[in-house]
């Protein structure tokens, strides 16, 4: 099963950059890298998915090194409605970890 | 809306006793997963199945059990309830094919269980 390593908490403040990182030691060649976003009671929606190099949407950025072996979600200036649990789950056997609780102070 | 049912929404039962949760995926999404996720724990995975076939085991008790239907649609099976068992259970489905690569997996509301 591929599994993935993050930390399990961060804080931050409003209207800053946050960036929480993910090891993939175990990640297949095809396999791409995915991160999640989940609010309590909800199930977990998709933010962003990435191969190589950068990706950007209009919520986040993800950041892949040539090598895979991890991956860095970038929040660009946080507000509270971004405090939320933040996963990134690896692989077609995938599991998810206890992710991030990422909360955001006013 | 992801598209993906959860039944029952709610569950109380007592323990001992044994429920059935049903999951009906995405239209298309041959792949079905189930979570665990007991009060502000992250995601436990359960299991994982393909088309009909179990591709993946994570940390599931002899007690549960699924299986997924010809027609897609997948249960979970909780058999002598505990008071532990009280938790979340998430079902996702993806469109994913081994080898493929782009496995976003869709979740559904979840099924909230309460054993007393």
């Amino acid at each position: 099963l591929a599994k993935t390593t993050q930390p399990i908490s961060m804080d931050s403040y409003e209207g800053q950059e946050v960036n929480i990182t993910c090891s993939h030691n175990n990640i297949a060649t095809n396999d791409y890298i995915t991160w999640y976003q989940q609010f309590p009671s909800q199930g977990p929606r998709f933010i962003i998915q990435g191969y190589k190099t950068k990706v950007t949407n209009e919520v986040a950025s993800l950041f892949i090194p040539a090598d895979r072996k991890s991956s860095t979600l970038s929040l660009p200036r946080v507000s509270l409605s971004d405090t939320a649990v933040y996963y990134c789950p690896g692989g077609f056997k995938t599991i998810f970890g206890a992710g991030t609780r990422l909360f955001v102070k006013a | 809306d992801s598209g993906v049912t959860q039944t029952p929404k709610h569950l109380i039962t007592a323990t001992g006793q044994r429920v059935t949760l049903r999951c009906s995926p995405r239209s298309g999404d041959l792949s079905v997963y189930w979570y665990q996720q007991s009060l502000d724990q992250g995601l436990q995975f359960l299991i994982q199945y393909y088309n009909g076939e179990e591709r993946a085991k994570g940390n599931i008790l002899e007690r549960f059990s699924a299986q997924q239907f010809p027609d897609l649609h997948s249960e979970l099976n909780l058999s002598s309830l505990e008071l532990g068992d009280s938790a979340l259970y998430f079902c996702a489905s993806s469109v994913a094919k081994e080898g493929q690569g782009v496995y976003e997996q869709f979740f559904g509301p979840g099924t909230r269980l309460t054993v007393l």
